[in-house]
């Protein structure tokens, strides 16, 4: 088992959908993240959970829901998505946090919207 | 603005001799930095890190050194092999800050 798994790993899906990306880690840290990787651009820090609880939004639009129901797994809940919200989504866990911890990343879901 | 910047979108070394992938950043705040790499169609990998205490630090064929007055670190790959071929990015952080910036990336071709 990989430390750190995403489902699906591929999404196509219309602006109206309602779509769930799940991640789940194997690693039994305390801290995971969403990070968006569009074309060409840097890797953007989406979401922060430390223990369950939500510490960072990075003024992500509200289409975008995380939920994070225990350590080991979280979701990003996305509703009526647009076009240029298609990326890579990178999931990723730490225990010692972002400013000296490695994080380990799973293989990432890409969207695609239509 | 990127206050992470990667400004080689890529390079290509010939197996056995040094890649050197570049990275600058602005934020003075910014005391750790570590260099992950990317094989298609996975995750990004920890690779090396530095703390902006020390200039220099190594790890086998990899070395990473950094130059704070410039604003500026180099990952230094030596012998390269084929299987270094991948995307490397370049990330940073302040000390308790709740976010790790990262380049957009260099991909490093490693000819045999």
């Amino acid at each position: 088992e990989t430390g750190v798994t995403q489902t699906p790993r591929h999404l196509v899906m219309g602006m109206t959908n309602k779509k769930s990306l799940k991640c789940e880690q194997h690693l039994g840290h305390n801290a995971m993240y969403w990070y968006k990787q569009s074309a060409k651009k840097p890797l953007e820090l989406m979401f922060v959970y430390n223990f369950k609880e939500q510490t960072e939004n990075n003024s992500v639009p509200s289409r975008f829901s995380p939920e994070c129901p225990n350590s080991s797994h979280l979701f990003l809940h996305l509703h009526t998505l647009q076009p240029e919200d298609s990326a890579l989504y990178l999931c990723a866990s730490s225990s010692r946090g972002l400013s000296t911890g490695e994080l380990f990343f799973g293989e990432g879901s890409r969207l695609t919207v239509l | 603005d990127q206050q992470v910047k990667q400004n080689s979108p890529s390079l290509s070394v010939q197996e056995g001799r040094i890649s050197i992938l570049n990275c600058d950043y602005t934020n003075s705040m910014f005391d750790y930095f570590l260099w992950y790499k990317k094989y298609p169609a996975e995750g990004p990998t920890f690779l090396i890190s530095i703390s902006s205490i020390k200039d220099k630090n190594e790890d086998g064929r990899f070395t990473v050194f950094l130059n704070k007055s410039a604003k500026h670190l180099s990952l230094h790959i030596v012998p390269s092999q084929p299987g270094d071929s991948a995307v490397y990015f370049c990330a940073a952080s302040a000390a308790g800050a709740n976010n790790l910036f990262f380049g957009t990336g260099t991909r490093l071709t490693v000819i045999p």
